[in-house]
């Protein structure tokens, strides 16, 4: 399967933690997008890569996430000192360009507890 | 300002067709997605559609643009069980990121 894929699928932890979730794109795709989904709304964006430049941040990353994409192929969004407003599922995408569409990862759900 | 709207929740049979409608507020937007989502999965991309197109098919989905009232619909013909899901609309904002700005997803249900 040459897809998104993301790690782990599931991560449950206690407030005040830090988690690291991984992304590998697809291989061809120089742009990387993460984004985060609640429930019952649809994905917001929170930053988004090329190659290995963070090109954009949202204002809803706030201080406590920080996202890396070291050498322009996978990434990883890590989140310090969870609160339980963080729980959610957060997804990667992957695209050649701005237009053609993205690709999107089957997710991480969070659950700060 | 950025916002895409869509009906919450929409029921139809097997076998007729369902219409999915989307309006956005920014009128710069060049390309409009539409995705799939189903239960516990990631997004699906269906289609998607240039600001300049008025309509685009793909098989049994059909989509169609007024790009004068903001509005984006998708037709799917022969609904079927398997397309039970969420649909969420998408404008990609003008610039280089290609960022998406989502509505709140349609709730689509085929009952047999």
């Amino acid at each position: 399967d040459t897809g998104v894929s993301q790690n782990p699928r599931h991560k449950i932890t206690k407030r005040g933690q830090n988690v690291t979730f991984r992304c590998d794109p697809i291989s061809e795709h120089n742009r990387l997008y993460w984004y985060r989904q609640t429930l019952g709304q649809g994905p917001e964006f929170l930053t988004y890569f090329q190659n290995e430049a963070q090109l954009e941040k949202s204002r809803l990353l706030s201080d406590r996430f920080s996202a890396e994409r070291p050498k322009g192929s996978f990434s990883t969004l890590e989140i310090q000192r969870t609160e339980q407003g963080d729980s959610a599922m957060y997804l990667c995408a992957s695209s050649t360009g701005p237009t053609g569409g993205q690709f999107f990862g089957p997710g991480t759900r969070l659950t700060v507890l | 300002g950025e916002d895409v709207e869509q009906s919450l929740f929409l029921s139809v049979r097997e076998g007729d067709s369902s219409v999915i409608n989307c309006t956005y507020t920014d009128s710069s937007s060049t390309y409009l997605y539409w995705y799939k989502q189903e239960p516990g999965a990631g997004l699906q991309l269906l289609t998607y559609i240039f600001s300049n197109m008025d309509m685009k098919q793909d098989q049994r989905l059909t989509v169609l643009l007024n790009k004068k009232d903001k509005h984006l619909s998708l037709r799917i013909a022969d609904t079927q069980t398997g397309d039970s899901a969420i649909y969420f609309c998408a404008e990609s904002i003008p610039g280089n990121t290609g960022k998406l700005i989502f509505g709140q997803g349609t709730t689509l249900q085929v009952k047999p």
